[in-house]
């Protein structure tokens, strides 16, 4: 199947700081990305969804300024999270579609831990 | 919008069947999907329903009814390792992204 790779796999940083995460499909044209998170024991709540080349859609609630998406290659998509807070730890998860099915690849998923 | 229910948690001996059910309502029906994810990890594709009946594939079967806005995942012939969440999903409204139920925890025991 296809692979979907995240780095870093976890991170730790500091309140006030930014952190970038990079998710890159390996073996495949990732014409979508997604952006989740999860907190302990809870599903995944989807955050944005990126297209290569245009602006990421940002689900509702989730602030566009503080986690910016940038999906420049057709492989590799990118979130920053802006100015961390504590309340940002969490594990985020990656996942991409190319363009002829509906099955999304996920990545391996980024700890954050904010200090 | 999209609405997605799953039993919390499950448990269940080795070697036993259980079946892991889960309710949608969804403006745009394109298919479900089911994945398992264990503490820490990523989730793994199951299976993809998108038309009604029963899809087997291993241990692992996921039945669908669309007129019921109704799914089950069977998982046959329990091994310890299958403890984890499986997660039932839909598509958004746009038809381009997934949601995700809250998921059912099963844990196995001997």
């Amino acid at each position: 199947g296809a692979v979907v790779s995240q780095h870093p796999s976890w991170v730790i940083c500091k309140s006030g700081t930014s952190v970038k995460i990079e998710c890159r499909s390996l073996d495949f044209q990732a014409t979508t990305m997604f952006w989740y998170r999860q907190f302990p024991k809870q599903s995944l709540m989807l955050m944005a969804t990126s297209n290569e080349g245009s602006k990421a859609t940002y689900e509702q609630g989730v602030e566009k300024d503080k986690f910016l998406i940038n999906h420049a290659s057709l492989t590799l998509s990118t979130l920053t999270v802006t100015s961390a807070h504590p309340e940002d730890s969490s594990f985020y998860i990656c996942s991409a579609r190319g363009d002829r099915e509906a099955e999304q690849y996920f990545g391996p998923g980024t700890r954050l831990t904010v200090t | 919008g999209q609405n997605i229910d799953q039993p919390t948690e499950m448990t269940a001996t080795e070697g036993a069947i259980v079946q892991i059910n889960c309710t949608y309502q969804t403006s745009g029906f394109n298919g479900l999907f089911w994945y398992q994810q264990h503490a820490g990890e990523a989730p793994t594709f199951l299976s993809y329903n998108v038309l009604d009946g029963l899809e087997e594939k291993g241990r692992f079967s996921s039945f669908l009814s669309r007129s019921k806005g109704y799914s089950y995942l069977l998982l046959k012939e329990l091994q310890m390792k299958d403890s984890a969440s499986y997660l039932c999903a839909v598509f958004n409204q746009a038809g381009t992204a997934l949601i995700f139920g809250k998921g059912t925890t099963l844990s196995v025991s001997s």
